[in-house]
């Protein structure tokens, strides 16, 4: 069956970088894209970008432009999502999830979430 | 941007009973060529990642009891829970797809009356 499982949660400091993973398995890794999605505290759900896994290829949300990198590893089924420049604001549950085909928009597929928080 | 505008914030029913909450996008979001309307519904409890309900406006996610149901058209939606059970208390999101970025709704809370 499919999974998305991420790394653990992270605790980093104003201007530090994070990096969250997101390691496929149980389908064919470079047949959809990988979308990340973040929910801060007591907020609603924000679609910050999307890669394509076999090529690389990105789209992010104005909002994150120049301070997100989203990349993979196909030899090992594996996406990636770095956010630098933290802020407070920043502090959030950080989702990725995967639509069943490219031709196909459900968000259908999700990991367990991440929790980074960003504090002095 | 495509700004969803969901309302209620929150609401609170009966067991039994019928929520209905509402959807509206900032432009349309039904494309012409293919007639579908590009929006999504997700339920999200606490501790767990969102699940997809309905897609295509209206079309149910494999697994999903009926009593959830999307209809809509254009820029007005709206998820419809025919009779509320003690396990549909979440926060509700619709999602547009017609263009990135994609697009949240605020979130509608629903709980038992």
């Amino acid at each position: 069956q499919v999974q998305l499982v991420q790394s653990g949660a992270e605790v980093k400091k104003p201007g530090a970088s994070v990096k969250v993973s997101c390691r496929a398995s149980g389908y064919t890794f470079t047949t959809s894209y990988t979308h990340w999605v973040r929910q801060a505290p007591g907020q609603g759900l924000e679609w910050m970008g999307l890669i394509n896994p076999g090529g690389g290829s990105t789209t992010y949300a104005q909002k994150f432009q120049g301070r997100v990198i989203m990349t993979r590893d196909t030899s090992t089924n594996t996406v990636y999502m770095e956010l630098s420049s933290l802020r407070s604001e920043d502090t959030a549950v950080y989702y990725c999830s995967r639509t069943p085909f490219f031709d196909d928009y459900r968000l259908l597929y999700w990991g367990q979430g991440t929790l980074v928080t960003v504090s002095s | 941007d495509i700004v969803m505008t969901q309302s209620p914030d929150s609401l609170a029913v009966s067991l039994g009973e019928r929520a209905t909450i509402n959807c509206k996008s900032s432009q349309t979001i039904l494309y012409n060529s293919n007639s579908k309307n590009y929006l999504s519904w997700y339920q999200h409890k606490p501790g767990q990642p969102p699940k997809l309900l309905i897609y295509w406006a209206s079309s149910r996610e494999s697994g999903v009891p009926d009593r959830f149901s999307g209809s809509g058209s254009g820029t007005d939606f709206t998820l419809t829970i025919s009779s509320l059970q003690a396990e549909d208390v979440a926060v509700y999101y619709c999602q547009q797809y017609y263009t990135t970025p994609w697009t949240f709704g605020q979130g509608t809370k629903v709980e038992i009356k």
